[in-house]
């Protein structure tokens, strides 16, 4: 999906390890999202950020934090990663009241 | 707890017939309403968007807002193999930088 780059696409981490999802855009968009999807279920936002300096929660943001660098990138960090969150990440872009668009995703596996 | 509703399926629809996919939301005050495609592995795919009530067209597809009885829809005529798929349906929260989704609905077209 050009315009919203995720790294890495596939990650495979030990109980307690931690680690960065990255995601940057280059379509100027205001907003940035990071989801998680669990086999056969919805999309849940873990956290979010309106604009460039602001961060919010979503529904599921505990074990996770987050920092928007700048316009263009949002990270999703891990500290301690636990079996429960094995998912596939998403990492979307958008702006008041518009759709978003969504990158191609990160598969990640706790074991 | 804002919610959005979809009936999980799978709907099974013959090639060429009309394809029919419902979602209904809780928040009265919801201002947008977005329909999502997602093939198995990929991300989700924006299709198509309405803020009015009534019927917006774009192709093979018609998206329908009712904002009096809280439902959408995406119908899709001429349904071919390729549209097999889950359907997502997304609609604005509280704040309208984010989005309540549904869990989708599977759609299979049989030829």
């Amino acid at each position: 999906n050009a315009g919203v780059t995720q790294t890495p696409k596939f990650q495979v981490l030990k109980t307690g390890q931690s680690m960065t999802l990255q995601c940057a855009q280059d379509m100027n968009h205001n907003s940035m999202y990071w989801y998680r999807q669990d086999p056969g279920m919805g999309l849940r936002l873990i956290y979010y950020s309106a604009s460039e300096g602001t961060t919010d929660k979503g529904e599921v943001p505990n074990g996770y934090n987050v920092s928007r660098l700048n316009k263009r990138e949002f990270s999703l960090r891990l500290e301690s990663a636990a079996p429960s969150q094995t998912s596939v990440y998403f990492c979307a872009i958008g702006d008041y009241n518009q759709p978003q668009h969504f990158g191609d995703g990160t598969r990640l596996s706790i074991l | 707890q804002k919610e959005v509703e979809q009936n999980s399926g799978p709907l099974s629809v013959p090639e060429g017939a009309i394809a029919s996919l419902n979602c209904t939301y809780s928040d009265r005050g919801s201002q947008s309403f977005f329909w999502y495609r997602q093939y198995s592995g990929k991300s989700p795919e924006l299709i198509m968007f309405i803020y009015s009530n009534g019927d917006k067209e774009d192709g093979r597809f018609t998206a329908q807002l009712n904002k009096a009885s809280q439902y959408v829809s995406l119908l899709i005529r001429d349904s071919q193999p390729s549209d097999s798929a889950t359907y997502l349906c997304a609609v604005s929260g509280d704040s309208n930088y984010q989005l309540i989704w549904g869990a989708g609905t599977k759609l299979i077209i049989k030829p």
